[in-house]
């Protein structure tokens, strides 16, 4: 099956700092969301994006389909933005089943 | 909010008997989903449904079983439960729309320990 890769695993930074978050995957698909997992256990849909790029406020992302990757954009973090950040895709046969990566653990520190 | 309920949000059992997880939508979505995770496996697809009466395995479907009688019900059964299967289950939904995709929304999880 599709393998999916998340790095890094695990990001500390300061409030107000900017963060990358990478997603691999391992063969063509037509499905990909990134996902917020908050303290609470709560799966928060971030965004839905197969291909291109999306904004939503501090939030963006880019999924370059050829390549095999997807990239989450966070500007100026705020303690909120903790938490668990998860990449899940479906592939072009069955995209109705997602396959999640490990996910980032991403700490914003006051 | 995608009118997703799962109940019970937290039970703890003892190793061999039977339980039952219900996921529970208002919207009639066609597609539900139970997925476990677990530290260090992200989330992993267990069963799924396409319709009433419809399902199919995932990837860790080993001991589970699911049954959907209706649309908005989808039922997940740990016929013995072992100590292996203590996880947060998620239920999710989605819908396949033409020019929209098939994102999926997830319910809030539960909770099951089996001692």
């Amino acid at each position: 099956g599709i393998q999916v890769e998340q790095s890094p695993p695990d990001l500390i930074l300061q409030e107000g700092a900017n963060s990358t978050l990478r997603c691999n995957f391992s063969d063509s698909v037509n499905n990909l969301q990134w996902f917020h997992q908050n303290p609470w256990g709560q799966l928060i849909n971030l965004f839905y994006i197969p291909s291109g790029t999306k904004q939503n406020g501090r939030l963006s992302a880019t999924t370059v389909a050829t390549e095999r990757y997807s990239l989450l954009y966070i500007s100026s973090s705020q303690t909120t933005d903790s938490g668990v950040y998860f990449c899940a895709v479906g592939s072009n046969f069955g995209n109705e089943k997602l396959t999640f990566g490990t996910g980032t653990r991403l700490t914003i520190i006051p | 909010d995608a009118g997703i309920t799962q109940s019970p949000r937290h039970k703890v059992t003892e190793t061999g008997t039977p339980v039952t997880l219900r996921c529970h939508q208002t919207e009639n979505h066609r597609y539900m989903y139970w997925y476990r995770q677990d530290p260090g496996h992200g989330l992993r697809l267990i069963h799924y449904s396409y319709g009433v009466k419809d399902t199919d395995k995932g990837e860790v479907s080993d001991g589970y079983s699911v049954s959907r009688s209706k649309t908005e019900d989808f039922l997940l059964t740990l016929e013995s439960a072992t100590s292996s299967q203590t996880s947060v289950y998620f239920c999710a939904i989605s819908d396949r729309l033409a020019g929209v995709g098939n994102e999926q929304f997830f319910g809030p999880g539960t909770r099951l320990t089996v001692l």
